[in-house]
């Protein structure tokens, strides 16, 4: 069975620092993996994805994610936070493209 | 590009009734996907179409829960015989074919309250 672990429900961090969102997944296989960004009353937003090509991913607004195939980690990282960051992040996993399984998500807090 | 939408965004039921939910995808979109999403969970695979072909179904969706998409445009979500368990938001999503297929697009959602 896939399953996808988020560690940490809420992270706060300080403006201009550094954001790290951990993830990690059980797959048999390289999955295709995922990090969604949901803002308040707002529908669920694709940050960026790995689909086996390079282990490095960029996406939108800043943030990237590195695939680690040894550790089946990947964490979602920003240099230097915004205000404009605060969100619920979701980490993804699908072993085929067909089914999507998510983590329970990681409230982000960004301080002042 | 319009985006997802869904209908209706809330939804109060008693138990025992049985609702419907519509979501029109991203116009061309050829998967369509449903989700549910409970307080501090992330969102739960329920289905997912290609065109008109309902395609997999989660082993957690009960006999009560049915889709379709008749066209391969819009889709409903019905659920009978409602339940407070069946508590929560039903997410729909799309994507297109080819090097965007695992590209979800995802609507605001329907929140169903069962009373």
């Amino acid at each position: 069975a896939q399953s996808v672990t988020q560690l940490g429900s809420h992270v706060s961090v300080s403006e201009g620092a550094l954001v790290l969102l951990r993830c990690n997944y059980s797959s048999s296989v390289p999955p295709y993996l995922f990090w969604y960004v949901q803002y308040p009353n707002q529908g669920l937003q694709l940050l960026l994805k790995y689909t086996s090509a390079a282990t490095l991913v960029k996406g939108i607004n800043g943030f990237e994610a590195e695939f680690k195939k040894s550790e089946t980690s990947f964490h979602l990282t920003k240099p230097s936070a915004h205000m404009s960051d605060a969100a619920e992040y979701f980490c993804a996993v699908s072993p085929t493209g067909n089914q999507f399984y998510f983590g329970t998500g990681t409230s982000l807090t960004v301080i002042p | 590009d319009t985006g997802v939408s869904q209908d209706p965004r809330h939804k109060i039921t008693k138990r025992g009734q049985n609702v419907t939910f519509r979501c029109d995808p991203i116009s061309e979109h050829n998967r369509l996907y449903w989700y549910r999403q409970t307080l501090g969970q992330g969102p739960e695979f329920l289905t997912y179409f290609q065109n008109e072909a309902q395609l997999e179904k989660s082993r957690l969706l009960s006999d009560r829960f049915s889709a379709e998409r008749p066209k391969g445009s819009f889709s409903t979500l019905e659920i009978q015989r409602t339940e407070q368990g069946d508590s929560a938001m039903y997410l729909c999503a799309s994507s297109s074919k080819r090097e965007r297929l695992l590209e979800q697009y995802f609507g605001p959602g329907t929140r169903l309250t069962v009373t």
